[in-house]
């Protein structure tokens, strides 16, 4: 059973908006999360992380947000370029563990 | 050559070949990790190497075989595939194996026939 869930497939927005791509998980015990972002062939690249002791990071148009409540995590770009369209991946990591759940993956196309 | 390098990139082999994937990390990074791909599905962890040793194995079948010679250089050798394991196999490395960032290589995209 997934334990990162990345509910919508695909995303268009269009350039200078914002772009929300949102994560699910399952399990309390993940306490740190981060995003990646791939272009085609190419491997993922390290975006933004959060630690469960926040509710939100920015870095630059990036911005995470964390609902430990809830169970979701939450990546706004703002504005959105073109350059951005690519695929978001959500991961996240069990507390003391070596291992990363991904999410399947979000495909965001920025709008020109 | 600078991050994460794999060779080859593509690669189509029958059920009764034996080859290898190889990675090759510039970071100075002492953990390295063998991922898999499937269409539509998570990347899933196959195996992780911190200090040239394996750490964790994700109950990966035994026709997948690592080798870490050393902390820069990560092999996957495989024998006796099957069509499923057709897949893109991505090697990533990091600083340590705790909340340190992973850092990707290009992928292999494999075709078993």
């Amino acid at each position: 059973d997934q334990q990162v869930k990345q509910n919508s497939p695909s995303l268009s927005v269009q350039e200078g908006r914002i772009s929300i791509l949102n994560c699910d998980y399952t399990n309390s015990m993940f306490d740190y999360f981060l995003w990646y972002k791939k272009y085609p062939a190419e491997g993922p690249t390290f975006l933004i992380s959060i630690s469960s002791i926040k509710d939100k990071n920015e870095d630059g148009r990036f911005t995470v947000f964390l609902n430990k409540s809830a169970k979701h995590l939450s990546l706004h770009i703002v504005p959105s370029q073109p350059g951005d369209s690519a695929v978001y991946f959500c991961a996240a990591r069990d507390s003391g563990a070596n291992n990363l759940f991904f999410g399947t993956g979000t495909r965001l196309t920025v709008i020109p | 050559e600078t991050g994460v390098t794999q060779t080859p990139r593509h690669l189509v082999m029958g059920m009764t070949n034996k080859k290898s994937l190889k990675c090759e990390q510039h970071l100075g990074h002492n953990a390295m990790y063998w991922y898999k791909q499937s269409a539509k599905k998570p990347l899933e962890l196959m195996f992780v190497y911190s200090l040239e040793e394996r750490v964790e194995n994700n109950s990966v079948p035994s026709r997948f075989s690592p080798e870490c010679p050393n902390s820069s250089h990560l092999f996957l050798h495989l024998h006796t595939l099957q069509p499923e394991d057709s897949a893109l196999y991505l090697c990533a490395s990091s600083q340590g194996t705790g909340r340190n960032e992973q850092y990707f290589g290009p992928g292999t995209r494999l075709t078993v026939t």
